[in-house]
């Protein structure tokens, strides 16, 4: 099957300062989402983005797929921003995401 | 909010025993995901449900189970629970299966 990973795999940071998470993977995909999971476990959709660029606020999102990855920008990081960022990705016909190990980010004030 | 809820958000269970899990997916949505979480991965895809048909199914064993139902509403059954199967359970749903909207899980202890 497809493989997902992200990196880094952790990332300390201090309140307003700016960030790169990467998710690579190993085939051509078809789907690509980008989730937040906060300290409780809930997984909230940051951007559905198969290929181009996004932007939302203060996060931002490029996938390229023809180079198989895909660039998750936080800029003027806050404390609320701190959790696991995964990358989960899709290939075929029918979207069952393949999830990579997820970026543990912590922004301390 | 995803509008997506789960029930119950915590549970116990000892090895053997049975559990059902609950998810109620937003109105309109007409495929239901469940996925198995261990502490520090990622979520692992057990199956997907189309309009109350089983659509696809991960590297999960048969005691693994699960039903969808016409008012939006999930279930996921375990049966004969293993020490491994700890973890945090999640329910996604969608229209199409493209993006999927996720609950806050439960998270079930087997001791």
């Amino acid at each position: 099957g497809i493989q997902v990973e992200q990196s880094p795999p952790d990332l300390i940071l201090q309140e307003g300062a700016n960030s790169t998470l990467r998710c690579n993977f190993s085939d051509s995909v078809n789907n690509l989402q980008w989730f937040h999971q906060n300290p409780w476990g809930q997984l909230i959709n940051l951007f559905y983005i198969p290929s181009g660029t996004k932007q939302n606020g203060r996060l931002s999102a490029t996938t390229v797929a023809t180079e198989r990855y895909s660039l998750l920008y936080i800029s003027s990081s806050q404390t609320t921003d701190s959790g696991v960022y995964f990358c989960a990705v899709g290939s075929g016909g029918s979207y069952i995401p393949t999830f990579g190990r997820g970026t543990s980010l912590i922004v301390h004030p | 909010e995803t509008g997506v809820t789960q029930s119950p958000t915590h549970l116990i269970k000892t090895r053997g025993q049975q559990v059902t899990l609950r998810c109620s997916s937003q109105s309109g949505h007409n495929t239901v995901s469940w996925y198995q979480q261990a502490l520090g991965q990622g979520p692992q895809f057990i199956f997907q449900y189309y309009r109350e048909e089983e659509n696809g199914r991960g590297n999960f064993p048969p005691r693994f189970s699960g039903l969808q139902f016409p008012n939006y509403s999930s279930e996921l059954n375990v049966n004969a629970l293993e020490l491994d199967d700890s973890a945090l359970y999640l329910c996604a749903s969608g229209q199409g299966g493209d993006i999927q909207y996720f609950g806050a899980g439960t998270r079930l202890s087997v001791l």
